[in-house]
């Protein structure tokens, strides 16, 4: 397994443009998750999965993004007409199902190495 | 979930210096996290503190959790250019489904040979 992979590293859209973009976990994870980071700040969350199900996403999402996961295991995320101000760095993470207990280690993110994104 | 406040933003040291980052939290954490992201690269996952007074060391590194488990630190001593990047922390946002990690906005450590 080479870890969590994404598709793709870079792209260009126009304003108003469809973007998808692909997530492959690593295998054993059963979770994942989408970030959003813009430069000089850190990731911001944006949805994550457990399995095939959506189990959060922050309000910062708006109705233009969508999130699937269909057979728990890839995910896609799209951005529908998108704006200017969407251009950023988006980055997928998995993580194994956190354990019970405090000390289990739980919900340590391993990252893609992101999908940059310019909006013209 | 309520971000947690990383101070200071930027640190410029000469290589050799040590270096000391905080997190700060106006609640009390489960847990945190350290990442580091390289210039150009994604965030990687360096510790995780559960314990109240938690002390762990990997090797010029050492991390603390509060007693109150409301600050934490990542400390670098003699410093050197391979230690270039933002280091972020990130806690458990236990609010929604128990899941999703809060990062802060990170200090980025910049080493001058």
């Amino acid at each position: 397994d080479t870890g969590v992979s994404q598709d793709p590293r870079h792209k260009i859209t126009k304003r108003g443009q469809n973007v998808t973009f692909r997530c492959d976990p690593i295998s054993e994870h059963n979770r994942l998750y989408w970030y959003r980071q813009t430069l000089g700040q850190g990731p911001e969350f944006l949805t994550y999965f457990q399995n095939e199900a959506q189990l959060e996403k922050s309000r910062l999402l708006s109705d233009r993004f969508s999130a699937e996961r269909p057979k728990g295991s890839f995910s896609t995320l799209e951005i529908q007409r998108t704006e200017q101000g969407d251009s950023a760095m988006y980055l997928c993470a998995s993580s194994a199902r956190p354990g019970w207990g405090s000390d289990s280690g739980a919900n340590v993110l391993t990252f893609g190495a992101g999908s940059r994104l310019t909006v013209l | 979930g309520q971000q947690v406040m990383q101070i200071p933003q930027y640190q410029h040291v000469q290589e050799g210096e040590d270096f000391t980052t905080y997190c700060n939290s106006s609640t009390t954490l489960s847990n945190i996290q350290w990442y580091k992201q390289r210039p150009g690269g994604h965030p990687v996952f360096l510790i995780q503190l559960v314990k109240s007074g938690e002390v762990k060391k990997q090797k010029r590194l050492t991390f603390q959790f509060g007693e109150a488990k409301k600050n934490s630190s990542l400390h670098i001593t003699a410093t050197q250019t391979t230690d270039v990047g933002t280091y972020f922390c990130a806690r458990t946002d236990y609010g929604g489904s128990q899941g999703n990690l809060i990062f802060g906005k990170g200090t980025k450590l910049s080493v001058k040979p």
